[in-house]
Order: C-alpha cells, then sequence, then structure tokens
C-alpha cells in the first residue's frame, strides 16, 4: 500500500521568509509518480509539479522548487520569498502507474500561512 | 482551452434523499476521478472511470456510484445520504493515467 505523510500541519511565516514543506512517501514500486498541489480557500486544488521516479533533478519554477531525494523517500517543497498570496493548504501526492492503481494518495496537507 | 468543470458548485440535500454531482473533463481527457474531501478525513479516492467503464474504486459503500458518459464527463451518484457524506467532492481528469487535473469541486451539505 501507499502512504504519503506530511509531518508539518501548520506553519506560519512572515512575508518574505522562505519556507519548506516537507513530504515523505512509501511505496513498494519503482515506477510513480509524485505531486504538489496547492488549495486556496476557494477549495480548488491547483496543480503545481509532478515528478516521476525516475527523475531525481531538483526543479525549479519562480519562486518555487522541489527537492526529490529517492534515497530518503522524500519531495519536499520550497516557497522562496513567501507572499500572502501564498497562504494555502499544500498537498503532496503519489500515484502509481500500475493500471488500476493511478488514484492519487493524498498526504493531510500543510496549512501554510503568511502574515504581511 | 477550458479546465475541469463541475457542476453545482454548492448543493443541500436532507438525509436519506439522493444527490448527484457532475463532472466534465479538460477536452480530450479520457479519465475521470472522484475524491471525496471531507472535514478530518482527508482527501479520499472515491471511484475512477476511463473510457466509459469504471476502473477502480476507493473503500466507499454501494450506495456512492457513478458513470462516464460517451463525451467522457461524469456523474458521481450518492443514494441515502447520510449526514456524514458532507463533503467537498472533487472531479479530475487525466489523460494518460497520471496527472490529474481538479476542477473546483461541489461542496455537498447534508441536513
Amino acid at each position: 500500500a501507499q502512504k504519503v505523510t506530511q509531518a508539518q500541519t501548520e506553519i506560519s511565516v512572515v512575508e518574505k521568509e522562505d519556507v519548506t514543506l516537507d513530504c515523505v512517501y512509501e511505496t513498494r514500486d519503482t515506477t510513480y509518480y509524485l505531486f504538489w498541489y496547492k488549495q486556496p480557500p476557494s477549495g480548488e486544488l491547483v496543480f503545481l509539479i509532478r515528478r516521476n521516479s525516475f527523475d531525481e533533478q531538483n526543479e525549479i519554477s519562480g519562486r518555487y522548487s522541489w527537492n526529490f531525494q529517492k534515497s530518503t523517500s522524500s519531495f519536499n517543497f520550497t516557497i522562496t520569498a513567501s507572499q500572502v498570496v501564498d497562504s494555502a493548504v499544500y498537498f503532496c501526492a503519489l500515484s502509481l502507474y500500475t493500471g488500476a492503481n493511478s488514484k492519487l494518495t493524498f498526504g493531510k496537507g500543510i496549512t501554510l500561512s503568511v502574515r504581511p | 482551452e477550458a479546465g475541469v468543470t463541475q457542476s453545482p458548485t454548492h448543493l443541500i440535500k436532507t438525509r436519506g434523499q439522493q444527490a448527484t454531482l457532475r463532472c466534465s473533463p479538460i477536452s480530450g481527457h479520457t479519465s475521470v476521478y472522484w475524491y471525496q474531501q471531507a472535514l478530518g478525513l482527508g482527501l479520499q479516492f472515491l471511484l475512477w472511470y476511463d473510457e466509459g467503464e469504471e476502473r477502480n474504486r476507493g473503500n466507499f459503500p454501494p450506495r456512492f456510484s457513478g458513470r462516464q458518459f460517451p463525451n467522457y464527463s461524469s456523474e458521481l451518484n450518492v443514494n441515502a445520504l447520510e449526514l456524514e457524506d458532507s463533503a467537498l467532492y472533487l472531479c479530475a481528469s487525466s489523460l494518460e493515467r497520471v496527472s490529474a487535473f481538479f476542477g473546483q469541486g461541489t461542496r455537498l451539505t447534508v441536513v
């Protein structure tokens, strides 16, 4: 069975601080995908990134960066110079690519509050 | 290009009634996934439809059902509503059974 753990439940930072959201996953499969989603108060899940298990290259997109380490089964997300608009719940998720197991398994989410 | 659209955005039903939620996937996407986000329970997988067939379902009772139409849109039906069915229901669509782009959700309230 797959499992995603987001040990941090709530994080509060002051605007312009950097913040890292942790994600640890468990799976016995060698082919899988990892995701991060942002859920603002409106409720919609906004897709941020997808990474496959064969690509450990870190990725940067503007103020967002992701660090994928298979050795520690972690896929951490860093927001640089946080802004108030970054306030939301962030979910890490795992998907296998084996037929019926392509569903997403989510972590419990991290509530990020960025104060002005 | 239009994203995943869900209707209605809000739905209020009485216990014991039936609710029907609808989802239109991104154009060209053939897979539709349904998830429930209930307070305190996180995001849980409900159902997956692909090419008109139910491919997988989560750990939910049979009164949660659905279907996918030839145009790949989907309906989620919840029969004999219970108070604990109150939740945000999210639909996602995918072309390659991997990436999932979500709609804005339907907030179901059972009173």
